[in-house]
């Protein structure tokens, strides 16, 4: 039973450009979030997509957009890059949003590097 | 909105000591809580979580949280540590209806257990 899955595992983009990650949930999962973990920080939410719509939005810029598809993967795309967006991207995903109830299933991760 | 302050950043232990780490949120109404933990070159995983009912929960690996409601409080204790439990341990709170769910994650508390 293969988990949460992330591409790529290391990224390195120049402040400006745009950049897309990808994430495939765990099987029998349809809900999948993203954070974002700064180097000694714990992962800061980013947003939450579920029936292939943005359910739920933490505190960040609208550079930062996604998507999800009919087979419940989804991309986090992010615009203009600044050296801040510098981080690892987390995806998690859980058997439906269950108003927070549900435990959330963590992949590996993307390192992002803006220089 | 929510935060989550986890009070010991580091902790180092020898084998068989006791442990425990603080965790507070800040939200008054109803919450779900977690403790995850990433052991070293491992992804975010779930150690316990508190939804209802009884407030002292167990979780794996010998691991038991306390949730004190008039505290905002959600400890993590474990009575005699052993080397593996070396790890990354986070708090997290998804606050709602009020906290729209939004999980929010404490920056973490690194553990160094000796042997």
């Amino acid at each position: 039973d293969a988990g949460v899955t992330q591409s790529p595992t290391h990224l390195i983009k120049t402040r400006g450009q745009q950049v897309t990650l990808r994430c495939s949930p765990k099987s029998g999962h349809d809900t999948v979030s993203w954070y974002q973990q700064a180097l000694g920080q714990g992962p800061q939410f980013i947003f939450q997509y579920y029936e292939e719509e943005e359910r739920q939005r933490g505190n960040f810029p609208d550079r930062f957009s996604g998507h999800q598809f009919p087979n419940y993967s989804s991309e986090l795309n992010v615009n203009a890059l600044l050296l801040g967006d510098s981080a690892l991207y987390l995806c998690a995903s859980s058997p439906e949003p269950g108003q927070g109830a549900h435990e959330q299933y963590f992949g590996p991760g993307t390192r992002l590097t803006v220089t | 909105a929510q935060s989550v302050s986890q009070h010991n950043h580091h902790v180092i232990l020898s084998e068989a000591a006791s442990l425990e780490l603080g965790c507070n949120y800040s939200y008054g109404g109803t919450v779900n809580l977690f403790w995850y933990v990433q052991y070293p070159g491992q992804h975010l995983q779930l150690l316990l979580k508190y939804f209802s009912g009884d407030p002292l929960v167990k979780g794996i690996k010998g691991f038991e949280a306390e949730f004190i409601k008039s505290k905002f409080s959600f400890n993590l204790r474990k009575p005699s540590v052993q080397w593996s439990d070396t790890a990354e341990y986070f708090c997290a709170v998804n606050a709602g209806p009020g906290g729209s769910y939004i999980p929010t994650f404490g920056r973490g508390t690194s553990l160094i257990v000796h042997p």
